[in-house]
């Protein structure tokens, strides 16, 4: 596609419900990156694909974060039995090759848990 | 391990000067820089890797000393268009265990005036 996508835009779940966000990269890219920005915080690692599978996972906050990536494309982030702390928007990133030439961020989803 | 950047932010008429740093405890292979506007994605910038040359985007450079493992943004005759929040991304030398992951700082929010 002509840049990264994600969906949904915006989530409002219950405490409590589980949560599916989804990452289409640029075609072509084999690096995918997620990370979450709280409100007026900085840019947080959660993790990291080359292709399908993920090298570091050590950014995950807790067991109830997990991520997958398919096909070497889509990616979807999946974060269990949410709590009001997870809420931040959730960006994903795509490079071409890992970290070089640059990573192209989506517009996020922005998550709300109440 | 988040790279520190300062100042946290910045206040500028238009036409003034401003450097931004980044530091890192670790041995880095590359710095990044990205731009965020306010409920925008972060954009790319420009990276700066080990042994290379410093680098431009119109008038904004960037230097990175591999010895004491810092990045700079010289932002030059600032323009209204440069406010937002700059973040710096550092990827660890190869064979670390940070090598193609891409680590931010917090960000320093920048702010022109007329």
């Amino acid at each position: 596609g002509a840049g990264v996508s994600q969906s949904p835009s915006n989530k409002v779940t219950e405490k409590g419900k589980d949560v599916e966000l989804r990452c289409d990269p640029i075609s072509g890219h084999t690096a995918l990156y997620w990370y979450r920005q709280s409100l007026g915080q900085g840019l947080e690692f959660l993790i990291y694909f080359q292709g399908n599978s993920a090298p570091d996972k050590s950014g995950l906050p807790s067991d109830r974060f997990s991520a997958e990536r398919t096909g070497g494309s889509v990616s979807t982030l999946t974060i269990q039995r949410t709590q009001q702390e997870d809420s931040a928007v959730y960006l994903c990133a795509s490079s071409l090759v890992v970290i070089r030439p640059e990573a192209f961020f989506g517009q996020g989803t922005r998550l709300t848990v109440v | 391990q988040q790279p520190v950047q300062s100042p946290q932010a910045v206040i500028l008429r238009e036409g003034e000067d401003a450097v931004i740093n980044c530091s890192s405890s670790k041995a880095l292979y590359s710095v990044h820089w990205y731009r965020q506007k306010h409920g925008e994605a972060p954009v790319f910038l420009m990276i700066l890797l080990k042994g290379g040359e410093q680098m431009r985007h119109e008038k904004i450079s960037a230097s990175f000393n591999e010895k004491k493992q810092q990045s700079s943004l010289y932002l030059t005759a600032s323009q209204l268009s440069y406010s937002g929040t700059y973040f710096c991304g550092t990827e660890g030398d190869a064979g670390g265990t940070s090598y193609g992951k891409l680590t931010f700082g917090q960000g320093t929010i920048l702010t022109v005036h007329p």
